[in-house]
């Protein structure tokens, strides 16, 4: 069985500070993607990354994958009250659904 | 051009009733997955469908659970007897291949809520 194990599960910061989140295996995934998700919504995909050592960026989110495609960060530069929700990694490996992390619920204060 | 929708979007149940979940995926899209989120947690694999074929069901947490896409397109999650432990969001998604690979859409779920 895959697991994926996120940190922090919960994190309160100011508006303007960075904050990462980190999602840790010990299976090795095919690809993995990064969700958020609102109160009374579906997770919403924000970046999918596939190859070991991948780097993407999407305005103030950056998103890395190890090299050995068992773990993945989020990193997030100045953050906005708009940021606030439920971050989700999930990972794909052999079968065709997700697993998902726990989740890490972010709070940015004004 | 719409997301996947899902209804109702509220449902309370008593305990011991029968709750039918439909899910209108994307047009189009080959793969429909469901999956049970409890309150503060990720989501959790319920069962795949490939058009009308259920590939995988074995995230079924009993056999009260039944799922069916019979024409390819919408799909019903069916519970049965419904019990408190059912209680969660029941999220769908869909996507436009039938491989790891390909991307999925949710839709924005089912509150479930047995009484």
């Amino acid at each position: 069985t895959q697991l994926l194990e996120q940190s922090p599960q919960f994190l309160s910061i100011q508006e303007g500070e960075n904050l990462t989140v980190y999602c840790n295996s010990s299976s090795v995934f095919s690809s993995l993607q990064w969700y958020r998700q609102e109160p009374g919504e579906g997770p919403v995909l924000l970046v999918t990354v596939v190859t070991g050592g991948e780097v993407k960026k999407l305005k103030r989110l950056t998103f890395q994958f190890g090299d050995a495609r068992k773990d993945s960060s989020l990193h997030i530069t100045a953050a906005q009250t708009g940021d606030t929700g439920l971050y989700l990694c999930a990972g794909s490996g052999s079968a065709r659904q997700l697993t998902f992390g726990s989740g890490t619920q972010l709070t940015v204060l004004p | 051009g719409a997301g996947v929708s899902q209804s109702p979007r509220y449902k309370v149940a008593k305990r011991g009733q029968d709750v039918a979940l439909r899910c209108d995926p994307i047009s189009g899209h080959v793969s429909l997955f469901w999956y049970q989120q409890a309150l503060g947690q990720g989501p959790e694999f319920l069962t795949y469908f490939q058009n009308e074929a259920q590939l995988d069901k074995s995230g079924l947490p009993s056999d009260r659970f039944f799922a069916e896409r019979p024409e390819g397109s919408v799909s019903t999650l069916k519970i049965q007897r419904t019990q408190q432990e059912d209680s969660a969001v029941y999220l769908c998604a869909s996507s436009s291949g039938g491989g790891a690979r390909y991307e999925q859409y949710f839709g924005p779920g089912t509150r479930l809520t047995v009484t």
